[in-house]
């Protein structure tokens, strides 16, 4: 089956901090692959994305790299702010199966002054 | 991309009641999907609402509690009925968009966010 699984939280840093946030997948057919954040008290919003392999999504600083010999999305961001403090949900999507969308857990991100 | 609008933004419930849930989108959208998102969990699709059929349920979810409507391409409404304390959740509309170049890509809403007392 299709699956997503990422890194558990809550992730505490301080500002400008390296931030990684691995995601990893299973999927059967051939995913899109998303990163979603979710401030506090709002809707999910799309952060980035990457429709093949080695695609490299980018978007407010933060990157990740499709990478399918890991089946790894990693998201990085070099230098963190405390407005980056959110939940962030990686996704993927197989265009076969109607678009639905499968999400991790979620991951908390806390940034301290 | 998209611009969904979301009503209620909140509302607290007594149980045994039922609310609906309403999605209005900016533009012309074939797909539309409705989440749950229960504290601290992430996103279960509940089904998925396209324009002209009826909404396709995911496993754990059924027609009766969870009734959809999709009258034109641009709306959209989740009723939760019979609702318990159990159901006190984010409910969450998205609309997909895509093309060759943007699969599965899909835009939320603010959600609702139900208490059921």
């Amino acid at each position: 089956g299709n699956s997503v699984t990422q890194m558990e939280g809550p992730v505490t840093l301080s500002e400008e901090a390296f931030l990684t946030i691995n995601c990893t997948y299973t999927a059967t057919g051939y995913p899109s692959l998303f990163w979603y954040v979710q401030y506090p008290g709002e809707g999910l919003q799309l952060l980035l994305k990457a429709t093949k392999a080695d695609d490299k999504g980018s978007n407010k600083g933060f990157e990740a790299t499709y990478r399918k010999e890991t089946t790894s999305f990693h998201l990085e961001k070099g230098s963190v702010q405390v407005s980056d403090s959110a939940v962030y949900f990686c996704a993927l999507g197989i265009y076969n199966q109607g678009g639905k969308l499968i999400f991790g857990q979620g991951t908390e991100l806390s940034v301290k002054p | 991309s998209a611009v969904i609008s979301q009503k209620p933004s909140r509302d607290i419930c007594q149980r045994g009641t039922s609310l609906t849930i309403q999605c209005q989108v900016d533009s012309q959208v074939t797909m539309m999907f409705w989440y749950r998102q229960q504290p601290g969990q992430s996103l279960t699709l509940i089904a998925t609402a396209n324009q002209g059929s009826e909404a396709t349920y995911e496993s754990g979810f059924v027609i009766d509690k969870f009734p959809i409507s999709r009258p034109n391409l641009t709306f959209s409404t989740l009723t939760v009925s019979n609702m318990s304390p159990e159901d006190s959740s984010i409910y969450l509309c998205s609309v997909g968009a895509g093309d060759r170049g943007t699969k599965n890509i899909q835009y939320f809403g603010a959600g609702t966010r139900l208490s059921v007392l």
